[in-house]
């Protein structure tokens, strides 16, 4: 029974470059929550997608950043362009509808050089 | 939007001794107030939780309160041990969806033998 799955753990990438961080709900979540922790800070809420949909993305910054929850495979947190601002622990929640609790996963820890 | 305020950010106590950490809430219409524990490397875990229907829950050395008409909520740990040294972070959300969370800074907690 595997809970939340975030890959990689960790990813380096350059300034100007383009991140994508991978998210796998626990088998049978269909709620997806993004959140990004910036070092010693608690943790910020980014987007909250379901299946083919995006719920709510209040959190989310209106440029470089955008999230997707396909029919099929991972949840996925693209960040076009990265700078040293993004630089951050993302983490990825997820929850089922009727559920009384989210499981967090691991972790992205993104660096950009 | 809600906003979680959380005290102290860092905390020291004796094993054996007990811990207590303070969070408050702006949005009347937060009812779910869960408690995450973090350690270095790794995502939250939720360690105890409760719904504004109740006024406190207690699970072995873990206990929290809740005052709604004060909006406040608070962790209680007990005969504190050195592997409950971590960060612990409050956090609040609306019966909308439990995994949009708002939380607060978080409390280094350090437990000395």
């Amino acid at each position: 029974n595997a809970g939340v799955m975030q890959n990689p753990r960790h990813l380096v990438r350059r300034r100007g470059q383009e991140a994508r961080l991978r998210c796998s709900p626990v088998k049978g979540h269909s709620h997806v929550y993004w959140y990004r922790q910036l070092p010693e800070e608690g943790l910020k809420f980014m987007v909250y997608l379901q299946k083919e949909n995006i719920i709510d993305e209040s959190g989310m910054p209106k440029e470089r950043f955008s999230a997707e929850f396909p029919k099929e495979g991972p949840s996925i947190l693209r960040i076009q362009q990265v700078v040293r601002g993004d630089s951050a622990a993302y983490f990825c929640a997820s929850d089922s509808s009727g559920g009384t609790e989210a499981f967090f996963g691991q972790g992205t820890r993104l660096t950009v050089v | 939007g809600e906003n979680v305020e959380q005290h102290p950010s860092t905390l020291s106590v004796q094993e054996g001794d007990s811990a207590v950490i303070k969070c408050t809430y702006s949005d009347s219409a937060s009812n779910y107030f869960p408690w995450y524990k973090q350690e270095l490397g790794k995502g939250p875990q939720l360690i105890i939780d409760i719904r504004s229907n109740v006024g406190e829950k207690k699970d072995q050395r873990i206990a929290v309160t809740l005052n709604k008409t004060a909006k406040h909520f608070s962790l209680h740990i007990t005969e504190t041990q050195p592997e409950d040294s971590a960060v612990y972070f409050c956090a609040a959300s609306g019966a909308d969806s439990w995994g949009k969370l708002q939380f607060g800074a978080g409390t280094q907690v350090v437990v000395t033998p």
